[in-house]
């Protein structure tokens, strides 16, 4: 069975650019989060999706951004970058919502703000 | 709110030799706990988990038991090898609630074997 796939993996933009980071969750899953790593704060959650459904938020500003497609497929979308906005975003995906369930983590988009 | 504290890294070893990673946690009810691997310009790998009291996870010669009364996940290896060299996560899933799909993570642990 595939993994959870990323992409891009690598992206350079400069401040007041809009950015949008696709993954693609294993097949079967229907739950999508999102987490922004960086040295400073580590892991930090940005949001979590269920069948097309925001269920859940982490302590970002509005600029972040997301949703999930029919197929469980999710994209994440900054607006207006900020230095500050560089990082690993992972993406994870889990079978369903229970907190029993595992999630299964991509390889990351690495996000280059100039 | 939930948090996780993991012992201050980095830790150095010789191969072959004892691991221990303290984990500690704070949470409401009985969460799930895990233990979490990322290897260089990699994203997190599942190590091992346990989702009840006094559960043992284990995975490729790691363990870490479920501690409900010292509210500990402690990630343990009886002999480290230079592959196992990474950065270790712990974290925590609620039991229930409106928390889904958010793991809550320590800041990590930073491995590093030498031969």
């Amino acid at each position: 069975k595939a993994g959870v796939t990323q992409t891009p993996r690598y992206l350079i933009k400069t401040r007041g650019q809009q950015v949008t980071l696709s993954c693609s969750p294993i097949s079967g899953h229907r739950s999508v989060s999102w987490y922004q790593q960086t040295p400073g704060q580590g892991l930090q959650f940005l949001f979590e999706y269920f069948s097309e459904t925001q269920r859940n938020k982490g302590n970002f500003p509005g600029r972040f951004s997301g949703r999930q497609f029919s197929n469980s497929r999710s994209e994440m979308n900054v607006s207006t970058l900020e230095l500050g906005d560089s990082a690993l975003y992972l993406c994870a995906s889990s079978v369903g919502a229970g907190g029993y369930n595992e999630q299964f983590f991509g390889p990351g988009t690495r996000l280059t703000v100039l | 709110g939930n948090s996780v504290t993991q012992m201050e890294g980095p830790v150095t070893l010789s191969e072959e030799a004892f691991l221990t990673i303290n984990c500690t946690y704070t949470a409401t009810g009985y969460p799930s706990l895990f233990w979490y691997v990322q290897y260089p310009g990699e994203g997190l790998q599942l190590l091992l988990k346990a989702t009840k009291a006094d559960d043992k996870g284990s995975n490729k010669g790691f363990e870490a038991t479920y501690r409900k009364e010292t509210t500990s996940f402690h990630l343990e290896k009886g002999s480290v090898q230079v592959s196992d060299s990474a950065v270790y996560f712990c974290a925590l899933s609620p039991a229930g609630g409106t928390s889904y799909g958010k793991l809550t993570f320590g800041q990590g642990t930073i491995l590093t074997v030498h031969p």
